[in-house]
């Protein structure tokens, strides 16, 4: 079972609509959950944290996070099309010689449609 | 969040050569990470720099393929060694935020091919 698991896509959302990203992790130690930003070509960008049940707002973006679950989500409503890029879910778990690592999903890539 | 570079930005090299890759942070940071990414794929972290110790690696790589080094608090490097047409990635850096989330901040990597 990967670690984190995210669905490739593409998911295709019209302009203005609410795109809806999912992630299911696997470490039930994991503390912080993060969404991170990829354009093509370029390096990922954090664009948002979560730590506690429930929602985060930032924006137009909102994280859910359902540790019970083992699942954490993005929303990102009034959709544009220079939101289209890959979105990585990460989360932190204890990497080798017992410092903390963050581990990635293989992200979802997004398509706004104008 | 601190702001990161990455020389070079990218390089063409030939089988069997070494490339080092620099990575350097506006501000001190405890701990640097190195991560790949390779075509298509998402990011795999190699090791984890902390200054003043040896590099951890993760699980399938190994020291003598990438070593490390990490001689201050603003300053990283990677070298891929003995390189191979599968080395052809993008190696990224890293460093943590300055709170207790563990988020991580990314240079803008350096594109490898290997012929």
């Amino acid at each position: 079972q990967k670690e984190v698991e995210q669905n490739s896509g593409p998911l295709s959302v019209p302009e203005g609509a609410i795109a809806s990203l999912n992630c299911t992790y696997s470490d039930r130690g994991s503390q912080s959950f993060f969404w991170y930003r990829q354009y093509s070509g370029k390096s990922p960008e954090l664009i948002m944290f979560i730590y506690s049940n429930g929602d985060k707002e930032d924006g137009r973006f909102t994280a859910q996070l359902n540790k019970a679950s083992q699942y954490v989500s993005l929303l990102i409503r009034d959709s544009q099309p220079s939101d289209s890029a890959t979105y990585l879910c990460a989360v932190n778990s204890l990497g080798s010689g017992g410092y903390q690592k963050v581990t990635f999903g293989t992200g979802t890539k997004l398509q706004v449609i104008p | 969040s601190a702001v990161i570079s990455q020389k070079p930005s990218r390089d063409i090299c030939q089988r069997g050569t070494s490339l080092t890759i620099q990575c350097q942070v506006d501000s001190q940071v405890t701990m640097m990470f190195w991560y790949r990414q390779q075509p298509g794929q998402s990011l795999t972290l190699i090791a984890t720099a902390n200054q003043g110790s040896e590099a951890t690696y993760e699980s399938g790589f190994v020291i003598d393929k990438f070593p490390i080094s990490r001689p201050n608090l603003t300053f990283s490097t990677l070298t891929v060694s003995n390189m191979s047409p599968e080395d052809s990635s993008i190696y990224l850096c890293s460093v943590e935020g300055r709170g207790q989330d563990y988020e991580q901040y990314f240079g803008p990597g350096t594109r490898l091919t290997v012929t």
